[in-house]
This record gives structure tokens, C-alpha cells and sequence, in this order.
């Protein structure tokens, strides 16, 4: 079944300290993948995506991401974090055309 | 880059009327729409799938008489919640597909927030 596993519910950062979200699919193909962020009340923005090409993706924000087909995963990442990066992570993926699959998402927490 | 607007960005009804939610692709046609529905805390979920000119595809557990889905142009589809209750409240958001050389990108609207009295 087509699935996509954030393991991680919730995270706490400190502010300026590096972030990795974690992100696993189940896919019987290579997908489309992608990254999106949330803030509260607030509708999705795209951090980045990967199609094909080059695993190491480039986004917003100062956001990368590394597609790993060895382990059908797709982590997010970024060196050093804002405090106004707080908000809820979200990792999908879908097919040509197709509706996107969504994890359950991240809470992120920027502690001063 | 593509744009989605919603309309409106939250409404307030009393329990038994209907609502309906806009979506539109403001610079691009988009063959097919998709209807998200999320609840406080949690993940997007998968509604219905709207082609331009045709049935909308639902989702095992969504209500096609409840939620109807109208897809009149390649720049406008349409939820009407009908009759609805105060388990409808929630946060719509819309989303609409462009194809470029073989890839397609789905460009988000802000959401709907839809409570029911």
C-alpha cells in the first residue's frame, strides 16, 4: 500500500541548532515527493520537491532535502534553525496527476 | 509561479444549511482538482478527486450526496457541504494540477475554515 511514515510526532530544536525530518514511503514506483510547511490556521506552502535527477533538493528557507531510494526515504534538513520556523512539517508524495499521500506530519518547537 | 484561491477563507453557518466552497486556478488550467479535508492536529485527508466535465471520484467514507463536488471549468470546481452539522467543521483546502513536458505540480489554495453551529 502507498504510505507515507513521519516517525516523528513531535520535535524541539534550539534555536540555530541543525534540523533533520525524518520522512519513509511505501511506493511500488519511484514517486513524486515533496515537503510542506503549516503554520497555524494558515493553508500548505511548498518547501521543495523531488521529481527526478540530482537526490539532493534544494528549497525556501534555506530547506534540503535528500531522496534515498535505498531507504525509500526523503529527509528534510536545514543547518541552522529560526525561530520562525516553527510550525507543522508535512511529507507527501504522489504520481503524475495523481492526489497527493500525506504523512501525519511533524510538529516543529524553536526553543531560544 | 501558479496560483489557487479559495473563497471563502472561513464562513460560519447554522446546523442544517449548506455551504459552498470556490476553488480557482487564477493563471492556469487545471484538468483536475483535488479536495482535502483536515481536522485540528491532524494530517490532510483526501476527499474527492474533480476532472473538468465529469463525476467527481470520492474517497472511501466521503458522502458524494453530502459533499458535492462540481467541476464546470478548467478554472473552477466547487464543494457545496449540504445540510451541514457541526462534525462538517473543519479546514477545506483545495488543490489543482498543472502538467508541464510530462510533470505535474499541484499548487495549493489558503483552505476554507468551515465552522457549523
Amino acid at each position: 500500500a502507498q504510505s507515507v511514515t513521519q516517525p516523528d510526532i513531535h520535535i524541539t530544536v534550539s534555536e540555530g541548532a541543525s534540523l533533520e525530518l525524518r520522512c519513509n514511503y511505501s511506493y511500488g514506483a519511484t514517486p513524486y515527493l515533496f515537503w510542506y510547511v503549516q503554520s497555524p490556521g494558515q493553508g500548505l506552502q511548498l518547501l521543495l520537491k523531488y521529481f527526478s535527477g540530482d537526490t539532493l533538493v534544494q528549497g525556501i528557507k534555506g530547506f534540503e532535502a535528500e531522496f534515498k531510494r535505498s531507504q525509500s526515504s526523503f529527509n528534510l534538513r536545514k543547518p541552522s534553525v529560526h525561530w520562525s520556523d516553527a510550525a507543522e512539517y508535512f511529507c507527501a508524495l504522489n504520481q503524475a496527476g495523481t492526489a497527493l499521500i500525506f504523512g501525519k506530519g511533524t510538529t516543529l518547537s524553536v526553543s531560544s | 509561479g501558479a496560483v489557487v484561491s479559495q473563497h471563502p477563507s472561513w464562513v460560519i453557518c447554522k446546523s442544517g444549511t449548506s455551504v459552498k466552497i470556490e476553488c480557482r486556478s487564477l493563471d492556469f488550467q487545471a484538468t483536475t482538482m483535488f479536495w482535502y479535508r483536515q481536522f485540528p492536529k491532524q494530517s490532510l485527508m483526501l476527499m474527492a478527486t474533480s476532472n473538468e466535465g465529469s463525476k467527481a471520484t470520492y474517497e472511501q467514507g466521503v458522502e458524494k450526496d453530502k459533499f458535492l463536488i462540481n467541476h464546470a471549468s478548467l478554472t473552477l470546481s466547487t464543494l457545496t457541504v449540504t445540510s451541514a452539522h457541526p462534525e462538517d467543521s473543519s479546514f477545506y483546502i483545495c488543490s489543482a494540477s498543472q502538467g508541464l513536458a510530462g510533470v505535474y505540480e499541484q499548487f495549493f489554495g489558503p483552505g476554507t475554515r468551515l465552522t457549523v453551529l
